[in-house]
């Protein structure tokens, strides 16, 4: 069974700062997405990583895979209010059939 | 950009009746759409995967006969929650993969929360 865990699960930060949340994985994956979701809002897609030593970066957001290693991250740099929100990883293995089985979930909150 | 929309975005109905959400993929013919459900502060769990002119596959755990779902079009999908109670309050969200197109995209609608009383 494929378990998909983030870590952390709770991230209280002070804008300016910079942090990384993490997500890992159990099974052989070449995708994972990453997903921004909003209170009482549905998801957001942030990236799509399609291969070993993917990385995208979208102003403030940075995402690499590591399929080696079973893990992604997503990077904040000098966070801004805007940026406070639940952030999902989510990984495919079956492929032609894109179900996503998606991680724990990262509730990000920026202080000002 | 490909539009997913789901109606209604919000319903309250009575603990024993049932409620249909449509996933509509407004621009793009989906062959293929996921039904998913979120509790409150968890994660999406894929509850299953429906195809067009086929049945669905359901996870497991997931009461097929709960959870009616029909994709009679390439851009139509239901959920039909049978005999609700409040244990199914939740919020649903549908997403569609758009048929003939980038393999691993999917296209997420807004959520349909539902609460049985």
């Amino acid at each position: 069974e494929l378990k998909v865990e983030q870590n952390p699960l709770f991230l209280s930060m002070q804008e300016g700062k910079n942090y990384t949340i993490y997500c890992n994985y159990s099974t052989t994956s070449d995708r994972l997405y990453w997903y921004r979701q909003d209170p009482g809002k549905s998801l957001e897609s942030l990236f799509v990583l399609l291969s070993n030593g993917a990385v995208k970066q979208e102003g403030r957001l940075m995402a690499s895979l590591d399929t080696k290693a079973r893990l992604s991250t997503l990077h904040i740099t000098a966070a801004v209010h805007d940026l406070s929100a639940t952030y999902f990883c989510a990984v495919d293995i079956s492929f032609g059939n894109e179900k996503l089985t998606f991680g724990t979930g990262t509730r990000l909150t920026i202080i000002p | 950009g490909a539009v997913v929309s789901q109606h209604p975005s919000r319903v309250i109905c009575k603990s024993g009746t049932s409620v249909k959400i449509e996933c509509r993929s407004l621009d793009f013919q989906a062959t293929t759409m996921f039904w998913y459900r979120q509790f409150p502060k968890q994660s999406l769990m894929l509850m299953a995967t429906s195809n067009e002119g086929s049945k669905a596959t359901y996870e497991q755990g997931v009461e097929k006969d709960k959870f009616l779902i029909n994709h009679a079009s390439l851009t139509l999908s239901t959920l039909t929650v049978t005999s609700a109670h409040p244990e199914d309050s939740s919020f649903y969200i549908c997403s569609a993969r758009e048929s003939g197109g980038v393999f691993y995209e999917q296209y997420f609608g807004p959520g349909t929360r539902l609460t049985v009383t």
